[in-house]
């Protein structure tokens, strides 16, 4: 069964220091998620991508956040300066545009993201 | 405003019963998808059922089903014969503007559920 792939499944990094996460989505899905979890919290929306821009983002999708699909199956988010508060479980998501109402988003296994 | 609300933050159930977890909503927009997803220990989510706003039955995959009442804005999970697996997290979600393909989700806070042997 197709699966959304995340790598790398956990990442440690200093505060301060760029990070890139990294998603490939199922084959022929054309939206594509961010969400995140701090640990003991609901899952909360980062931004969605279509079409090669940003369709929306939250207000937590600041400055700091950048996504891209630089070759047209990687689905990257960048943090460009990470913060302890960056700390969290980061989701992939995927679905299929197909004129089909309820569209799942089928997630990606979480990239756990731990800021020291 | 919080538009998802999950009541229980923790249910247990004994293996083979059935148990209900609650979901209430809150839009104005009479267009909408409700989505029920699980989080294992291991901390994928995996979808479970969906509802969509003008479906006129109630949704049920395998063993779960979603009670879905309109009128009180509520999409209560139910799983009949619990197994031990059943163990997870389970979040409720919403999609505004259900036939809007690319729209975000809300999500609840999750309903830890515990299936004793």
């Amino acid at each position: 069964e197709p699966e959304v792939t995340q790598t790398p499944s956990h990442q440690v990094t200093q505060m301060g220091q760029e990070v890139i996460l990294r998603c490939v989505p199922i084959s022929n899905h054309l939206y594509f998620y961010w969400y995140r979890q701090i640990l003991g919290q609901k899952v909360e929306f980062l931004v969605s991508f279509y079409n090669n821009e940003i369709s929306e983002k939250s207000e937590i999708f600041d400055d700091q956040f950048s996504v891209e699909r630089p070759d047209g199956s990687n689905f990257t988010l960048k943090i460009r300066s990470t913060k302890l508060e960056d700390s969290a479980m980061y989701f992939c998501a995927t679905t299929f545009s197909g004129g089909v109402a309820k569209n799942i988003q089928y997630f990606g296994a979480g990239t756990r993201l731990s800021v020291l | 405003a919080q538009k998802i609300t999950q009541t229980q933050p923790g249910m247990f159930v004994q293996e083979k019963e059935a148990v209900t977890l609650d979901c209430t909503y809150d839009t104005s927009d009479p267009s909408y998808g409700l989505f029920w997803y699980k989080q294992p220990s291991s901390g994928e989510m995996i979808f479970l059922i969906y509802q969509g706003s003008y479906d006129q039955q109630n949704a049920t995959e395998g063993r779960y089903s979603l009670n879905f009442q309109k009128a009180r804005k509520s999409a209560n999970l139910v799983i009949s014969a619990s197994q031990l697996g059943d163990s997870a997290m389970y979040f409720c979600a919403m999609r505004e503007n259900g036939y809007n393909q690319g729209g975000k989700l809300i999500f609840g806070q999750g309903t830890e559920l515990s299936v004793k042997p």
